[in-house]
C-alpha cells in the first residue's frame, strides 16, 4: 500500500531564512506528487505538483520542489520565508491510474519567527 | 470563478444521529472527492464521485456514504454518528482527466 512520510512534525524558521520540508513516499510506481498548504481554519491550497518531466517544479508563493526518484522523495523548498508562510504543509501522492484518491503525509507545521 | 463551497461550515450533532454535508464544486468540475481530517489520523480519503458514480472509495465503514447529482454537486452522509466522527470534512473538485484537486474550506463536525 502507498504511504507518505513527512519526518518533521514541526519546523521553526526565522523570517528571511530558507525552508526545506521533507517528503518521502512508498509507491509501486512513480505517482503524481503534490504539496498543499493549510492555514488555520482553512481548506487546502495546492502549492505545486509533479506529474512527469523536469524534476524541479515551481509553484505558487515562491515555492519549489524537487523529485528524486532514487530517494523516493519530493522535498519542498523556499529560499526566503515570509511570516505569512506560517501554516501546515502536506505532501500527497496520487495514482496515475484514473481517479483522484490522494494519500497524504502527516503534515509539517511551520512556525516563522520574526 | 467561485471556488469549492461547502455547507454548513460548522455542525454539532449528538451520538447516534445522522448528518448530511454538502459540496458544490468549481463550475465545470465533474469530479468531487471527500476527505476526513482528524488530529489523530490526519487526512484520509473517503470517496470520489464522477458523473454521479462512485469511482474510488477509501477504507471507511458503510456508515459513510455519498452521492453526486447531475449538476456535479455532492453530498456525504454519516449515519449513527460516533464520537470519533468528529473531524473536518473536506471536499475537493477537479476537471476530468486533470489530477489537480481544489479544496473547499471544510465542514467542522463535532459529535457530542
Amino acid at each position: 500500500a502507498q504511504s507518505v512520510t513527512q519526518p518533521d512534525i514541526h519546523i521553526t524558521v526565522s523570517e528571511g531564512a530558507s525552508l526545506e520540508l521533507r517528503c518521502n513516499y512508498s509507491y509501486g510506481a512513480t505517482p503524481y506528487l503534490f504539496w498543499y498548504v493549510q492555514s488555520p481554519g482553512q481548506g487546502l491550497q495546492l502549492l505545486l505538483k509533479y506529474f512527469s518531466g523536469d524534476t524541479l517544479v515551481q509553484g505558487i508563493k515562491g515555492f519549489e520542489a524537487e523529485f528524486k526518484r532514487s530517494q523516493s522523495s519530493f522535498n519542498l523548498r523556499k529560499p526566503s520565508v515570509h511570516w505569512s508562510d506560517a501554516a501546515e504543509y502536506f505532501c500527497a501522492v496520487g495514482p496515475k491510474a484514473a481517479g483522484n484518491k490522494l494519500t497524504f503525509g502527516g503534515g509539517t507545521r511551520v512556525l516563522v519567527k520574526p | 470563478k467561485a471556488g469549492v463551497t461547502q455547507t454548513p461550515r460548522y455542525l454539532i450533532k449528538t451520538r447516534g444521529q445522522q448528518v448530511t454535508l454538502s459540496c458544490s464544486p468549481i463550475s465545470g468540475h465533474r469530479s468531487v472527492s471527500w476527505y476526513q481530517q482528524t488530529p489523530g489520523q490526519g487526512l484520509q480519503f473517503l470517496f470520489e464521485y464522477f458523473s454521479e458514480t462512485q469511482r474510488n472509495k477509501g477504507n471507511f465503514p458503510g456508515r459513510f456514504s455519498g452521492r453526486q447529482f447531475s449538476n456535479s454537486r455532492s453530498e456525504m452522509n454519516v449515519s449513527t454518528l460516533e464520537l470519533g466522527d468528529s473531524a473536518l470534512y473536506l471536499c475537493a473538485s477537479s476537471l476530468v482527466g486533470v489530477y489537480e484537486q481544489y479544496f473547499g474550506p471544510g465542514t467542522r463536525l463535532t459529535v457530542t
